[in-house]
């Protein structure tokens, strides 16, 4: 079966700009969290969702903000975007929390 | 959460037992222990998850002591492809709530 699927691989963008990024968990998961991973800080949870409800949130600003549809896609968007907001954005989904999957990423790259 | 410390780095050789240890003393009742293993620009990969005493897979195996205080993972005979960062985590995986440490990188010489 599919893998989860991240859109875009690559992005770069201005400061001050908005960004959103997706995700495409694997088929019949219902649980997506998603990471930001830097050299700096290593990997950071963001928040989690399950059944289009946030249950779970890491301690980011609230420029990061992040949503579920009924098909259990996600969406994070980041506002105003900062140069500490470049990173590798990580989206992770799980049936029963057992066994996380993740994707392969979006490179985020703020000029 | 409970927080948890692994070592920073560690070496080996191929063909070699390589034990990881991660210390959690403060994991709840609720906590299951898992491992990540991650190469470069890709994301983690699940390795093994465990509760107590020692689970096995055709990976790795996971020992917890009984007061559940650590973990190790054991990798048996590495290759060169086992060079990675390896994650320990500790957390509750009804509410799916799993926070990474900064891991343990591990490098295999030939």
């Amino acid at each position: 079966k599919a893998g989860v699927t991240q859109t875009p691989r690559y992005l770069i963008k201005t400061r001050g700009q908005q960004v959103t990024l997706s995700c495409s968990p694997i088929s019949g998961h219902r649980s997506v969290s998603w990471y930001q991973q830097t050299p700096g800080q290593g990997l950071q949870f963001l928040f989690e969702y399950f059944s289009e409800t946030q249950r779970n949130k890491g301690n980011f600003p609230g420029r990061f903000s992040g949503r579920q549809f009924s098909n259990s896609r996600s969406e994070m968007n980041v506002s105003t975007l900062e140069l500490g907001d470049s990173a590798l954005y990580l989206c992770a989904s799980s049936l029963n929390g057992a066994e996380a999957f993740f994707g392969q990423g979006t490179r985020l790259t703020v000029v | 959460l409970a927080k948890t410390t692994q070592p920073i780095s560690m070496d080996s050789y191929e063909g070699q037992e390589v034990n990881i240890t991660c210390s959690h003393n403060n994991i709840a009742t609720n906590d299951y222990i898992t491992w990540y293993q991650q190469f470069p620009s890709q994301g983690p990969r699940f390795i093994i998850q465990g509760y107590k005493t020692k689970v096995t897979n055709e990976v790795a195996s996971l020992f917890i002591p009984a007061d559940r205080k650590s973990s190790t993972l054991s990798l048996p005979r590495v290759s060169l492809s086992d060079t990675a960062v390896y994650y320990c985590l500790v957390g509750d995986i009804l509410l799916n709530d799993m926070r990474f440490g900064a891991g343990t990188r591990l490098t295999v010489k030939p």
